[in-house]
Order: structure tokens, then C-alpha cells, then sequence
């Protein structure tokens, strides 16, 4: 099963709004990363923040996480069409072997 | 561009017939990892490996198989193909092993798999 849950599992917004997509995992991790994926292809790394940190900020994105509640949030501000992707959290743990667990994703749609 | 290859785009093969997909990480990255991405979920960790070792497995059964090479080449194997393995092949490269510090990973383009 899936180490990361992403809710929602779609997001329709209008192009200038906030998007805000949340992840869950089950499991203690080193970090957790977000990347983004257009049409099927190859995923983008966003950002990362590790287990000890709180909030990071790139640009237009911030992100949270909480390892207490075992969950972290990826905000997009001022969103933009070009933002319509699939955006997945991932985290990475070294219990019996490194492993990078990928959650099911959010697809976001903005719409112009 | 991450620097990432794949070869091929797209594959098509037969049920119970092999396969060799191939990814070329960026020069210096020690680690590469594979999954799987059946449409419309998310990617599924195959395995990792760091400097020719597999160091790390996710749920797969033993007909799937890598070699990694000191050139940063690489290659997933799937032997006794079923119609279940049809989906994105993805390869990413990092420089050292991911999770011990702050190693982004790079991903490929994909290879595309349909097993009739």
C-alpha cells in the first residue's frame, strides 16, 4: 500500500487562487519530498524538507511538516494554468533498505 | 532537462516475454532508483541501487532485476512478462543515497511498457 496519501485527489481552481494539497504517512522518515508530473512523464522535484525542519518556502510554494501528526502540506500561491500537473509527496525512510515511497497524488486543474 | 535518459519511449511485448529498459543517470550520481506508475497512481519503488548494490526493494517478486554500471548506466529487467506489468517505467538518479542527506532525485522521461 501506499506510504503517502494525498488529499484532495483533485483540485479544480481559477487561475490566481491558492492551491493547498495535503500528505500523510504512516512511517518515520529521513524527508519528504513534493514533485510534479505533466501528462504521464517524468516527475519534477519542487522542493524538499527534511524531518527536522517545519516550513519551507521556493517561490510561489510553501511547505509544511508536521512529524507528529505525520503529515505535511504543499501550498502553490497565486497559481497559474501552467500549474495543471499531477503533485505527489514522497517520503524516504531506511527501515530494511532505503526505500521512496510516492502517494497516489493530487491532479490540479487551473483553469484561465 | 534533469539529465536523466530513457531508452526506449515505448516498448510493446508479449505476455511471458522479457524485457530490458534501460536509464542513464547524470555523470556523478552514485544512486539510481526505478518504479513502476500504472496510469492514473502514483509511482511504485522497484528498487535502489548505490554504487552497483542494490540497497533497497520495494514489493516486487524476483523476475524483476537491475544492474548498475560504473558508466551511471543502468537496467531493469522483467522477465515472464504478465499483463499487470504494463505501465511507466521510471528511472531517477541522486547523487549519494537518498534520505541520508539532502539528495534530490532526478527523473528520467519514462519508458512506456504495453504487454498484450
Amino acid at each position: 500500500s501506499q506510504q503517502g496519501e494525498e488529499d484532495p485527489q483533485a483540485l479544480s481552481i481559477q487561475e490566481g487562487e491558492n492551491a493547498t494539497m495535503n500528505c500523510s504517512y504512516k512511517t518515520s522518515i529521513n524527508n519528504l519530498q513534493w514533485y510534479r508530473q505533466n501528462s504521464g512523464r517524468g516527475l519534477v522535484h519542487l522542493i524538499l524538507i527534511r524531518s527536522n525542519e517545519r516550513e519551507k518556502h521556493s517561490g510561489r510554494l510553501r511547505v509544511t511538516l508536521d512529524t507528529s501528526k505525520k503529515s505535511s502540506s504543499l501550498l502553490i500561491t497565486a497559481s497559474r494554468a501552467a500549474d495543471t500537473a499531477s503533485y505527489f509527496c514522497a517520503t524516504v525512510s531506511n527501515t530494511g533498505g532505503f526505500k521512496t515511497i510516492f502517494g497516489a497524488g493530487t491532479r490540479l486543474f487551473v483553469k484561465a | 532537462e534533469t539529465g536523466v535518459t530513457q531508452s526506449p519511449t515505448h516498448l510493446i511485448k508479449t505476455r511471458g516475454q522479457q524485457v530490458t529498459l534501460r536509464c542513464s543517470s547524470q555523470s556523478g550520481h552514485n544512486t539510481v532508483s526505478w518504479y513502476q506508475q500504472a496510469l492514473g497512481q502514483g509511482p511504485q519503488f522497484i528498487f535502489q541501487y548505490y554504487r552497483e548494490e542494490e540497497n533497497g526493494r520495494g514489493n516486487f517478486p524476483p523476475r524483476f532485476s537491475g544492474l548498475q554500471f560504473p558508466n551511471y548506466s543502468s537496467e531493469l529487467n522483467v522477465n515472464a512478462l504478465e499483463l499487470d506489468d504494463s505501465a511507466l517505467y521510471l528511472c531517477a538518479s541522486s547523487l549519494g543515497l537518498a534520505g541520508v542527506n539532502t539528495d534530490t532525485q532526478y527523473f528520467g522521461p519514462g519508458t512506456r511498457l504495453t504487454v498484450l
